[in-house]
């Protein structure tokens, strides 16, 4: 199983907003509301952003939220801060108790 | 504060085999799932398998399903990854990372709910000859 789709890059100006896609299919992304965000800065922890679509932990700014629409998930970033600036992926349960992770995109703060 | 700690990075020639632990504290162990994750250099993030810390069940992805051995001591509030028949693409960053857990009525976890809260900082392991 190929992994989840995403954009290798966005980019975007401090202030503006930016959308990265996560397309699956509907066995996976389609099927269930198990999509969760991560951002991760080089040589640092993943970072959790947003879990069950669109839920966000205590903690991550009200900037970030998730959507899904059909077999696309999406998370919009607004207000875009320089700290921003990193790569993103989308993690999906895809069925049988296993997980599938996109592909990531990287997001360069102009 | 709810924290993993792996152990340190690991050199290992071909053919080897690793295992990468992955200390927990601040939380019941007990009730909650582990997940492990790969990342190879300019690579995206691998989901690799996880254990119930609890119950002791595992599952893995069937990219490594023959290679991997996820175990766990309760005792030690410890969980641990084994790799074997590393090869030079398995260079890489392993991290151990808390299911954030699928709560009840009452708020007590019940199993899975397939998203990563807490993650360790990684362990590198380099496979070379």
């Amino acid at each position: 199983q190929s992994a989840l789709t995403q954009a290798a890059s966005v980019s975007g100006s401090p202030g503006q907003s930016i959308t990265i896609s996560c397309t699956g299919t509907s066995s996976d992304v389609g099927s269930y509301n198990l999509v969760s965000w991560y951002q991760h800065h080089p040589d640092k922890a993943p970072k959790l952003m947003i879990y069950e679509v669109n839920k966000r932990p205590s903690g991550v700014s009200n900037r970030f939220s998730g959507s899904k629409s059909g077999n696309t998930a999406s998370l919009t970033i607004s207000g875009l801060q320089a700290e921003d600036e990193a790569d993103y992926y989308c993690c999906s349960y895809v069925g049988s108790s296993t997980l599938m992770f996109g592909g990531g995109t990287k997001l360069t703060v102009l | 504060q709810v924290q993993l700690v792996q152990s340190g990075a690991e050199v290992k020639k071909p053919g080897a085999s690793v295992k990468v632990s992955c200390k927990a504290s601040g939380y019941i162990f007990g009730s909650y799932t582990m997940h492990w994750v790969r990342q190879a250099p300019g690579q995206s993030l691998e989901w690799m398998g996880w254990i119930s810390a609890g119950s002791g069940n595992t599952k893995y992805s069937q990219q490594f399903q023959d290679r991997v051995t996820i175990t766990r001591d309760t005792s030690a509030s410890t969980v641990y990854m084994e790799l074997s028949g590393l090869r030079s693409e398995d260079t890489a960053v392993f991290y151990c990372a808390r299911d954030g857990g699928y709560a009840d009525d009452n708020g007590l976890i019940v199993g899975a709910d397939y998203y990563m809260d807490v993650w360790g900082k990684g362990t590198t392991v380099t496979v070379s000859s």
